[in-house]
Parts: structure tokens; C-alpha cells; sequence
């Protein structure tokens, strides 16, 4: 059973729409993060939680907001998407406490074409 | 090597071949992880290696680690068809006492077979 669920798996939005990514983990981890990837590059951090109720900006923020409702679940918003915003976005989830520690777990992935 | 804002470095071997990969930081670390991305899916991580165990191994994985030189190899051993994938090095800073944040190199695409 996949710990880390993304939905939508594809999306394609029209330029100035919002964008709402959502992200679910079953692994009862603290931590959460977004990172988007781009073709031939690295993961980029864009936001991560802590917990219920956190979110933090990663390496590039802008354009985008995040939100932790729950322990399960941490979406990415774009309010107004933009044609650069269109890449592969992913979900980790993690504990640097305990054995598992620094270990992430990533999903699957969603691809945002943003026209 | 791979790091940063490099491109995505590409490798191309026949399978039984040994092949090494590296990668270097440019951040202080006391862990290097290396992740594989199996096409159209999410990294998962392969093997860890921290600051005081300068090797490690996996089945037919071995990772270094050289904190004087901020560098880290992969090294797979007898590479096999399903080894195919993108590899990444990436390094973890502590935040917090309960956060690491990882930095990815930008990765290299090893292929195995034709």
C-alpha cells in the first residue's frame, strides 16, 4: 500500500487559474515537504511543515502557498499559475527522530502543465 | 559529478560493467543520501552514509564519503538492466532537532542496456 498518495497525477491549468495540489502519507511522519522537478535538474524545496497547522518556505516559495490541515495531508496552492510554474511536482513526507531517521519518502508525482 | 544548477550528467554502460558515480557538496554535512528515480516515479532512497562511516554497502551498492573533499561516490557493482535509472547524491542540513532539510545534485541518468 503507497504511504505517500499525490492527486492529481496530471493537471493542466490555464495561466492566471489556481492550482491546488493535494498530498496524503500514511506514515505518520511530523514532516512534509514539496519540491518540484524540472526536466534534467534536481529536486528544488519549495514548502515543508513541521506538523499539523506548519508550513515553512523552502528554497523557492514564491508563487506558491501551502497548507497543513492535518497530520495526513499538505497541499500546494498556486493562486495565480504562471507557464513557469509548469513541471513535476513532489511529495515527501519524513522523520529525522527515531530509526528512520533523515529518511524521506517520496510520491509519485504530479505534472502541472501550465498553459 | 553532479551537483547544484549542473545539468542532469548521463551514463551509459553494458550490463556486468561496474560503474561509480560522484558527486560533490559544497555545504557541511554530516550526511550524504543517494536517491534512485525509477522513470515517471518519485526518488526513493537507496543507501545513507553519515560523516563517520566514510564507506558503505548495500548488496552490490557502495557509497564513500570524504568530508575533507566534500565529495560522495556511488559505486554499483556488476551493473544489471533494472539498475537503469536517475541517481541523486543529496545532503542533509539539520534545521531543527526534529527537521533535515535535503539539497538534490541535479542527478545522473545511468542506462543499462540498449
Amino acid at each position: 500500500e503507497a504511504a505517500v498518495t499525490q492527486s492529481p497525477r496530471n493537471k493542466v491549468a490555464v495561466t492566471g487559474g489556481k492550482v491546488t495540489l493535494s498530498c496524503n502519507q500514511t506514515n505518520n511522519h511530523n514532516n512534509m515537504y514539496w519540491y518540484r522537478q524540472d526536466t534534467g535538474h534536481g529536486l528544488r524545496l519549495i514548502h515543508y511543515s513541521y506538523g499539523a497547522g506548519s508550513t515553512e518556505k523552502g528554497d523557492i516559495p514564491d508563487g506558491y502557498k501551502a497548507s497543513r490541515p492535518s497530520q495526513e495531508n499538505f497541499s500546494l496552492i498556486l493562486e495565480l499559475a504562471t507557464p513557469s510554474q509548469t513541471s513535476v511536482y513532489f511529495c515527501a513526507s519524513g522523520d529525522a527522530r527515531g530509526a528512520e531517521q533523515d529518511t524521506q519518502y517520496f510520491g509519485p508525482g504530479t505534472r502541472l502543465l501550465v498553459l | 559529478s553532479q551537483w547544484g544548477e549542473e545539468n542532469l550528467q548521463a551514463l551509459s554502460i553494458q550490463e556486468g560493467e561496474d560503474v561509480t558515480m560522484n558527486c560533490s557538496y559544497k555545504t557541511y554535512t554530516t550526511v550524504v543520501h543517494w536517491y534512485r528515480q525509477d522513470s515517471g516515479r518519485g526518488p526513493a532512497l537507496i543507501i545513507l552514509i553519515r560523516s563517520n562511516e566514510r564507506e558503505k554497502r548495500s548488496g552490490r551498492l557502495r557509497a564513500t564519503l570524504d568530508t575533507s573533499s566534500q565529495s560522495s561516490s556511488l559505486s554499483i557493482t556488476a551493473a544489471q538492466c533494472e539498475d537503469t535509472a536517475v541517481y541523486f547524491c543529496a545532503t542533509a542540513e539539520m534545521l531543527s532537532g526534529s527537521f533535515n532539510k535535503l539539497t538534490f545534485g541535479a542527478g545522473t541518468r545511468l542506462a543499462v542496456c540498449p
